[in-house]
């Protein structure tokens, strides 16, 4: 079946510094993906929406200087924490819409810890 | 606008007893729904989807759930809860906003099955 890898799976990282993390469909062309965040004991929350070639969709309340996302092809979706702190730490979650199928496949999450 | 509702946000059941996860939403145009389980610190899987066709809609693991428009509910439902079902339980609405795709998932339905 078709698959979202995410990488890396874990990342700590300083406060201040900046963590990329990559989104990948591995099998199919994704034309959109969304970037979730999740906190302990929450549901997720939709930060953006990225589609392919173009600039991403953010939710109210997400600040898209912050949180960069480039959808520079239609397998990879990147996300980047910029000048990351203690309270980004959190369970990010990408997910993509298979093009061919209309079906959502979620990635397997990136636990963020900033220090 | 849409958004998820879901009665519940944690639901005891005894083992070999009914399962009833429940779930309303509300869209302005014809929805996709789905519901998602999460096992503790993984990602999303998806149990089952309702795109068009018969409203009632068999997934993984026993579980089925039944479209009913006019309710606006998409709840989940398993005959008989395994040990293994303990987890928590998203429901979530896909549906066009603003020329792309929007999914926005309910705050989740945390189950436990006592033995």
């Amino acid at each position: 079946g078709a698959v979202v890898s995410q990488h890396p799976s874990r990342v700590i990282c300083k406060s201040g510094t900046s963590v990329k993390i990559e989104c990948r469909s591995l099998d199919f062309q994704a034309t959109t993906m969304f970037w979730y965040r999740q906190f302990p004991k929450q549901s997720l929350m939709l930060m953006a929406t990225s589609n392919e070639g173009s600039k991403a969709t953010y939710e109210q309340g997400v600040e898209k200087d912050k949180f960069l996302i480039n959808h520079a092809s239609l397998t990879l979706s990147t996300l980047t924490v910029t000048s990351a702190h203690p309270e980004d730490s959190s369970f990010y979650i990408c997910s993509a819409i298979d093009r061919g199928s209309e079906t959502q496949y979620f990635g397997p999450g990136t636990r963020l810890l900033v220090l | 606008a849409q958004s998820v509702t879901q009665l519940g946000s944690h639901v005891s059941v005894s083992e070999g007893a009914l399962v009833l996860l429940r779930c309303n939403y509300s869209s302005s145009v014809p929805p996709y729904l789905f519901w998602y389980v999460q096992y503790p610190n993984q990602g999303l899987q998806l149990l089952l989807k309702y795109t068009t066709g018969a409203t009632l809609v068999k997934g993984i693991n026993g579980f089925e759930a039944e479209f009913k428009k006019s309710e606006t509910s998409f709840h989940l439902t398993k005959p008989s809860a395994h040990m293994s079902d303990a987890a928590e339980y998203f429901c979530a609405v896909r549906a066009y906003s603003g020329g792309y795709q929007k999914v926005t998932f309910g705050t989740g339905t945390k189950l436990q099955v006592i033995p």
